[in-house]
């Protein structure tokens, strides 16, 4: 079975500049999650959605982090404009109970 | 924050010993993961533990959970070098029922 994959894994960007993140989950995994883990903390819940409709998005700092599930699969993470506190790995997780199965992450970097 | 912590912050031990994470959260939940993260596979699932089990066993893994004190420890036993990496726990529940994790112990084993 292919894991959860995402895209691209590593990202150097200015501040103020945009972003984007893909994550294709394992198929059949109707929850998707978005996670971002600043070093030496553990991952923090930024959004899940249930097929393509958003279930919590409480901690999306709406303002400049928008995601969209078009099609209840593939993913889509943005960051419009960076700050410098953005550099962190986003993870992407999909689940189909209550075990969560992560992708590799993208190591995003705001200079 | 809703983050529960893990203590220590940074464990290192000797092949073969044992080795005891311990964990505390901060809401109610349905049930407690562990989970490891190290850079070559990313983050894995462990083990899970429901809120109406007090312990359980795993391969090398041992999980209690005392939902009274909101806490859980997390022992493995005759460690291996492979073993190191960072571990968290993540408490599972709330309306939403999302994953919170902690903040994570690094384990090192010295070979």
């Amino acid at each position: 079975e292919a894991g959860v994959a995402q895209s691209p894994r590593y990202k150097i960007i200015e501040k103020r500049q945009s972003v984007a993140f893909w994550c294709n989950p394992i198929s059949g995994h109707a929850t998707l999650y978005w996670y971002q883990q600043i070093l030496g903390q553990g991952p923090k819940l930024l959004i899940q959605f249930q097929n393509n409709g958003v279930v919590d998005d409480s901690q999306l700092p709406k303002d400049r982090f928008s995601a969209e599930r078009l099609k209840g699969v593939d993913s889509t993470l943005k960051i419009q404009p960076a700050k410098l506190e953005d550099s962190a790995v986003y993870l992407c997780a999909s689940s189909v109970g209550q075990w969560q199965f992560f992708g590799p992450g993208t190591r995003l970097t705001v200079l | 924050s809703q983050q529960g912590e893990e203590d220590p912050q940074a464990l290192s031990i000797q092949e073969g010993e044992n080795a005891t994470m311990n964990c505390s959260y901060k809401t109610s939940i349905n049930n407690l993961q562990w989970y490891r993260q190290n850079s070559g596979r990313g983050l894995v699932h462990l083990i899970l533990i429901r809120s109406n089990e007090r312990e359980k066993h795993s391969g090398r893994l041992r999980v209690t959970l005392d939902t009274s004190k909101k806490s859980s420890s997390l022992l493995i036993t005759a460690s291996r070098a492979a073993d190191t990496a960072s571990y968290f726990c993540a408490a599972y529940g709330g309306a939403t029922n999302k994953l919170i994790f902690g903040t994570g112990t690094l384990l090192a084993v010295q070979p």
